[in-house]
């Protein structure tokens, strides 16, 4: 069964940070990661996806990384502002038995103070 | 964008009553929306797979019976939350997959998704 956690569950920084958001998978065999915003009672906007042969995306001041062999990735936000503010969900596709599942880790709060 | 409509974005009801949540693909078509269910601070679960003209696969642990999913043409998918207890209150997401060559990394479209309260 494959598992997703993403660490811290929740972060507050000042506004103009870069901060590095950390999400860890437990079975490799994944077809690709993506990484969702989440506003308070809303549904999923999505940032970045990286498919299983890719090391990176980039957009904007976005950044995400794959490592997965190791079962890692993380986003990098540059730069971070106010309207960054909200839940950061990492979610996988496939592994742990199942080829189109995607499944989410919790999400990260981001908090970014004015 | 690909965009999806999911109605009503909030809906509150008494215990024992149904409610349907609809799913829409408005510029695209997807054969393939499945449905998940999220509780405060918890991640989204899966809860089904709905695909066009054939049966919804449920996740394990999830009663088909009481939660009737439905995808009767390309940009619809409805789901309904027969005799609704309070235990069911949730938030409730859909996303479709637009028709691409490469399923597996085709992109994920999400709705706003649907506050359920039921009293």
């Amino acid at each position: 069964k494959q598992e997703v956690t993403q660490i811290p569950a929740a972060l507050s920084v000042p506004e103009g940070e870069n901060l590095v958001l950390n999400c860890s998978f437990t079975d490799s065999a994944i077809y690709n990661l993506q990484w969702f915003r989440q506003d308070p009672g809303k549904g999923l906007t999505s940032l970045l996806l990286i498919q299983s042969s890719q090391r990176e995306q980039t957009s904007g001041r976005l950044n995400a990384s794959l490592d997965k062999s190791s079962g890692r990735s993380t986003l990098y936000i540059a730069a971070s502002q106010p309207g960054d503010s909200a839940t950061y969900l990492c979610a996988v596709r496939g592994g742990g038995g199942s080829n189109y599942k995607l499944t989410f880790g919790k999400g990260t709060l981001l908090t970014v103070n004015p | 964008g690909a965009v999806v409509s999911q109605h009503p974005s909030w809906v509150i009801c008494k215990s024992g009553t149904s409610v349907k949540i609809e799913c829409r693909s408005l510029d695209f078509q997807a054969t393939t929306m499945f449905w998940y269910r999220q509780f405060p601070k918890q991640s989204l679960m899966l809860m089904a797979t709905s695909n066009e003209g054939s049966k919804a696969t449920y996740e394990q642990g999830v009663e088909k019976d009481k939660f009737l999913i439905n995808h009767a043409s390309l940009t619809l998918s409805t789901l309904t939350v027969t005799s609704a207890h309070p235990e069911d209150s949730s938030f409730y997401i859909c996303s479709a997959r637009e028709i691409s060559g490469d399923s597996y990394n085709s992109p994920l479209h999400f709705g706003n998704g649907t506050r359920l309260t039921v009293t």
